[in-house]
């Protein structure tokens, strides 16, 4: 039983370049996120997909995108990448929105 | 605006050594909150949801409790498996079903 399952593992982009996360949960859970982890801050929701065919903003959505593809399926782009977005980016998913987050292991981002 | 604080930022102890770790919030009312716990290149892994005060949930050595204002993370005879960052997260009522509030957490390090 893979959980959430996000792709790549590490990427290095080049300012300006894009880039699409890749986020995948085999738990038949209908909510799904987009987190980043920087340190000295707690994790920090960037968008939500509240079910499939729904979206929206979190706390830091500036930069992003996202796209629920299929219920099992949510991604993260980000369209000309910046330094700031250096980041580690997790993907979560719950069975509803008052249920514990289950997350995957992350995509460890840099931009240079 | 709503807060979470934990403390200690980190915290050494020897194996067998009991203590607890602290999530406090500002109450603007509580839905949920919700212990994770994160290794190293890891993903948070769920540990406990309190939705109460005065709930009370057990695994192994570890103890979670809720009040009207924080909650308590014991930790009863750690081991050193029990190292890592323990990460506290709170719904607020009044706002989305679907938004955690992440503390910064706190380094545990059980030493054999």
């Amino acid at each position: 039983n893979a959980g959430v399952t996000q792709t790549p593992k590490f990427q290095v982009l080049k300012t300006g370049q894009s880039m699409t996360l890749q986020c995948a949960q085999d738990m038949n859970h209908n909510s799904m996120y987009w987190y980043r982890q920087d340190p000295g801050m707690g994790l920090r929701l960037i968008y939500y997909s509240a079910s499939e065919g729904t979206t929206d903003k979190g706390e830091v959505p500036n930069g992003y995108n996202v796209s629920r593809l299929n219920k099992r399926e949510f991604s993260l782009r980000l369209e000309s990448a910046a330094p700031s977005q250096t980041s580690v980016y997790f993907c979560a998913s719950s069975v509803v929105g008052n249920q514990p987050q289950h997350f995957g292991d992350g995509t460890r981002l840099s931009i240079l | 605006e709503d807060q979470v604080t934990q403390s200690p930022e980190a915290l050494r102890l020897q194996e067998g050594e009991s203590s607890s770790l602290n999530c406090s919030y500002t109450v603007s009312g509580l839905r949920g909150l919700f212990w994770y716990r994160q290794d190293p290149g890891k993903g948070p892994e769920f540990l406990f949801t309190l939705y109460s005060a005065g709930e009370e949930k057990e695994k192994e050595r570890l103890k979670a409790t809720l009040t009207k204002k924080e909650s308590f993370l014991h930790i009863t005879a750690p081991k050193p498996e029990d190292s890592a960052t323990y990460l506290c997260a709170v719904q607020f009522s009044g706002g989305s079903n679907y938004k955690l509030t992440f503390g910064k957490g706190t380094l545990l390090t059980v030493n054999p």
